[in-house]
């Protein structure tokens, strides 16, 4: 019965490859997040979707597009990795009261 | 703009130590405010929260009080565990709920050593 799970946890690519996350919340919450979470554990906020709208859209590289095909999923789809896209990204939804719920992190490392 | 700023890190202390993991925040109005922790290995999970002035949000030992007078909202436990080790994330969320996400402070990293 996990709330927000993501596939893969590791991710291990080439520079230069395109690779996908992906996120699902069995919560029923409407909004869900992507971060990024660099080495010294600072949490950037990527994108924001609600019920399949994007509404946040951070200064990211456009080589990062977040698809959700319905208000349970939220995927991430990485175009030309480079080097300093290694980071830990993490989904999340939101719940009642502001709370947000967390996926256990996708760990790529770009060689 | 919101803000939330947090002692940084790393926290070492011994098992059963008492424990403060400072945060203060700027904000418009009196929103919520929350702590999170991520064990190692993890994504974050909520550990405790407060929705309104001089209430004492608390959970595993944990408490945090949140003052307006001070806009703080300072973590504590009595007596830390080696299971405690982790990071420790100060948050507040939009004044105008709206979509927007919750402000993150950078996180501090405690280690509890035996």
């Amino acid at each position: 019965d996990t709330a927000v799970s993501q596939t893969p946890k590791y991710l291990v690519t080439q520079m230069g490859n395109d690779k996908s996350i992906k996120c699902e919340q069995n919560l029923g919450h409407d909004t869900m997040y992507w971060y990024k979470q660099d080495s010294k554990k600072f949490l950037k906020i990527m994108f924001s979707y609600n019920n399949k709208e994007l509404i946040i859209n951070e200064t990211v590289p456009n080589r990062f597009s977040p698809k959700s095909p319905d208000k349970a999923h939220l995927n991430l789809h990485i175009n030309s990795l480079e080097l300093g896209d290694s980071a830990v990204y993490f989904c999340a939804s939101r719940g009642v009261q502001e709370t947000q719920y967390f996926g256990p992190g996708t760990r790529l490392l770009v060689l | 703009g919101d803000s939330v700023t947090q002692m940084e890190g790393p926290v070492t202390l011994s098992e059963e130590a008492f424990l403060t993991i400072n945060c203060t925040y700027t904000a418009t109005g009196y929103p919520s405010l929350f702590w999170y922790v991520q064990y190692p290995g993890e994504g974050l999970q909520l550990l405790l929260k407060a929705t309104k002035a001089d209430d004492k949000g608390s959970n595993k030992g944990f408490e945090a009080t949140y003052r307006k007078e001070t806009t703080s909202f300072h973590l504590e436990k009595g007596s830390v565990q080696v299971s405690d080790s982790a990071v420790y994330f100060c948050a507040l969320p939009p004044m105008n709920s709206g979509y927007s996400t919750l402000t993150f402070g950078k996180g501090t990293m405690l280690l509890v050593s035996p």
